[in-house]
């Protein structure tokens, strides 16, 4: 596609349920990142994704969050038992390879209630 | 670790007018990158100038131009001639040359254009 796209746009859900966050990157882009962005806050890494393998995700806050890339192009973060602390807007990026310049996608606004 | 941070929560500037936007950072490496995003209220990050460490000469894009100051670990935004559609938050943003490929932000700066 254009740009990199990422669904919903917008996301409420109870406290406690599980939701799936989509990131479908620019095409060819062999590199992928999720950021969690707090309110007030600068963006935070979550996990890097070169092809279909996690290269770094030293960024996951917990074991309730977890991300695939099965077929090294669409991505999927998925949150477990989710809290209100983990309201939201999470950010997807992609670029053609590791040393070039991301695109970001516009995010999802998760809220939590 | 590296941190970034911008010491300006918010900043106002008249349209024409220049301002200047302030971020330093902290790092023990020699070698990296150094990013201005902007976020308009469509949420989505738009680089907007880029500098590689090992490079003395200042970037510049457009109306866009960075003061880089390594020894100081001090990377200023000049957005020069203003425009209204300037307006948004400004996120400062440090990347290791080698290793992790993540970004590491500061806070932001809220920049508003006045008419």
């Amino acid at each position: 596609g254009a740009g990199v796209s990422q669904t919903p746009s917008n996301k409420v859900t109870e406290k406690g349920k599980y939701v799936e966050l989509r990131c479908d990157p620019i095409s060819g882009h062999t590199a992928l990142y999720w950021y969690r962005q707090s309110l007030g806050q600068g963006p935070e890494f979550l996990i890097y994704f070169q092809g279909t393998g996690a290269a770094d995700d030293s960024g996951l806050p917990n074991d309730r969050f977890f991300a695939v890339r099965p077929e090294g192009s669409v991505s999927t973060l998925k949150i477990q038992r989710t809290e209100r602390g983990d309201s939201a807007v999470y950010l997807c990026a992609s670029s053609p390879a590791a040393l070039y310049g991301y695109t970001f996608g516009s995010g999802t606004r998760l809220t939590v209630v | 670790a590296q941190t970034v941070t911008q010491s300006q929560p918010e900043m106002s500037v008249q349209e024409a007018e220049t301002v200047t936007l302030s971020c330093t950072y902290d790092t023990s490496e020699s070698d990296y990158y150094l990013f201005w995003y902007k976020q308009p209220p469509s949420r989505q990050m738009i680089l907007v100038i880029r500098q590689e460490a090992y490079k003395q000469q200042n970037a510049t894009e457009n109306r866009f131009s960075v003061n880089f100051q390594k020894a100081a670990k001090s990377f200023s935004l000049k957005i020069s001639d203003s425009q209204l559609g300037d307006a948004a938050m400004y996120f400062c943003a440090y990347r290791s040359r080698g290793g992790s490929e993540k970004l590491v932000f500061g806070k932001g700066t809220k920049l508003t254009v006045n008419p």
